[in-house]
Parts: structure tokens; C-alpha cells; sequence
């Protein structure tokens, strides 16, 4: 089973700051399968990043992904006010599919 | 318009069987580009993957929980059901079905509003 590691599991960031998040992986994954979603309070979790680095449908620019083999990376570049939320990272790339644990960006 | 809605239990004694049903919408479970997932998440914790269904029927499962999960589908009307048989406390959750797309995307982009879900005596 892959494990998907994301660390660390909470990240301060002041308003238009650059954010960027780690997703590291226990054996390589195809970048085709790796995914990011955003969840906040309350909500379902959203899908922002496909493929490693494509943005999925209606999400902001600010957003982009990154990586390959074992290390992956989401970055938000100006962060706005709802963006502080929680952000996983998934990999389909091999059975069992798995999520990391989440990092939570927090406003300063 | 896509839709995924979730429904079933909110409360279950342990030892006992909880099924979940997807009832979805704006697409067809036949279409061989898509499939569905479920995914839990305990309170204040992180997403956890369950299984996942195909258009073609082929099933995949958590490995830690392979022997307590099921998950079928009923195309004719529109519904993914999840079974997990001895649940425990530590299922208490809120579970969430969700589109995935296996041919250009990779990534679920569709999403229910989740059920909770109690194991309590």
C-alpha cells in the first residue's frame, strides 16, 4: 500500500502570501493518478488538481501542482480568504487508493 | 446537472450491518468512463478511501477493510450501495460517495454531501 505523507500538517500563511504544500510518497506514483482536493468545514472535499498538475474545472490560476516519482507539491500563489482550508492529496495509481492526512493552512 | 446523494442509517448498534446507498443523477453508472468511490472521514480527522465500483462491475477495496466491505451497483436505477458488515465505534463517520472519471481525469469530481454515520449502543 502506498503511503502518502504530507507534513507538515499545519501551515500559517498571512494573505497573499505563496503557499506550498508537500506530498511525499512510500513508493512512486504515476503522476497521470495524483490528485489534490481542498476541503473546508462543514463542505465535501473539492477536487483542484488532477494528473499532478492540471486544474480541474472552474478552479482559480493561484492554484497549480507539480511533481513526480515520490514528491509532489501543491502550490497557491496569493492566497485568499478562502483558500484557508484543509488540502489532501490522493493517489490512483495503485491499489489500495489512498489519501494523505491532510494539511490544514491556517490564516496568521 | 451531476448529483451524488447519500442516504442510509444514521445510527447503528455495534455488531451490526450498515448499508449506504449513492442515488445519482446527470450520469449513467453504465458510462465506461466513470465509476463511484466511497469515502469516509472520522470527525476532526483525515479522508479515508473504502472502494470503488466500474462501469464494467470490477470492484476495488481498502485493504484493511477488504473483509467487511461490499460494494454493488444497480444501474437501471441510478444507485451505488455500500455494505460494512460488524461495525464498531470507530466507524463512526461521515460517508461520502463521489464521481471518479478514469479516462482523462483521475479524480473525483463530483462529490455528495456525505451522511453520518453513529455506532453506538
Amino acid at each position: 500500500e502506498i503511503v502518502l505523507t504530507q507534513s507538515p500538517g499545519t501551515l500559517s500563511f498571512s494573505p497573499g502570501e505563496r503557499a506550498t504544500l508537500s506530498c511525499r510518497a512510500s513508493q512512486s506514483v504515476d503522476r497521470t493518478y495524483l490528485a489534490w482536493y481542498q476541503q473546508k468545514p462543514g463542505q465535501a472535499p473539492r477536487l483542484l488538481i488532477y494528473g499532478a498538475s492540471s486544474r480541474a474545472t472552474g478552479i482559480p490560476d493561484r492554484f497549480s501542482g507539480s511533481g513526480s516519482g515520490t514528491d509532489f507539491t501543491l502550490t497557491i500563489s496569493g492566497l485568499e480568504p478562502e483558500d484557508f482550508a484543509v488540502y489532501y492529496c490522493q493517489q490512483y495509481g495503485s491499489s489500495p487508493w489512498t489519501f494523505g492526512e491532510g494539511t490544514e493552512v491556517l490564516i496568521k | 446537472q451531476v448529483t451524488l446523494k447519500e442516504s442510509g442509517p444514521v445510527l447503528v448498534k455495534p455488531t451490526e450491518t450498515l448499508t449506504l446507498t449513492c442515488t445519482v443523477s446527470g450520469f449513467s453508472l453504465s458510462n465506461d468512463r466513470l465509476g463511484v468511490s466511497w469515502i469516509r472521514q472520522p470527525p476532526g480527522k483525515a479522508l479515508e478511501w473504502l472502494a470503488h465500483i466500474f462501469s464494467t462491475d470490477e470492484e476495488s477495496y481498502s485493504t484493511s477493510l477488504k473483509n467487511r466491505l461490499t460494494i454493488s451497483k444497480d444501474t437501471s436505477k441510478s444507485q451505488v450501495v455500500l455494505t460494512m458488515t460488524n461495525m464498531d465505534p470507530v466507524d463512526t463517520a461521515t460517508y461520502y460517495c463521489a464521481r471518479l472519471e478514469t479516462t482523462t481525469i483521475w479524480g473525483c469530481d463530483y462529490w455528495g454531501q456525505g451522511t453520518p454515520v453513529t455506532v453506538s449502543s
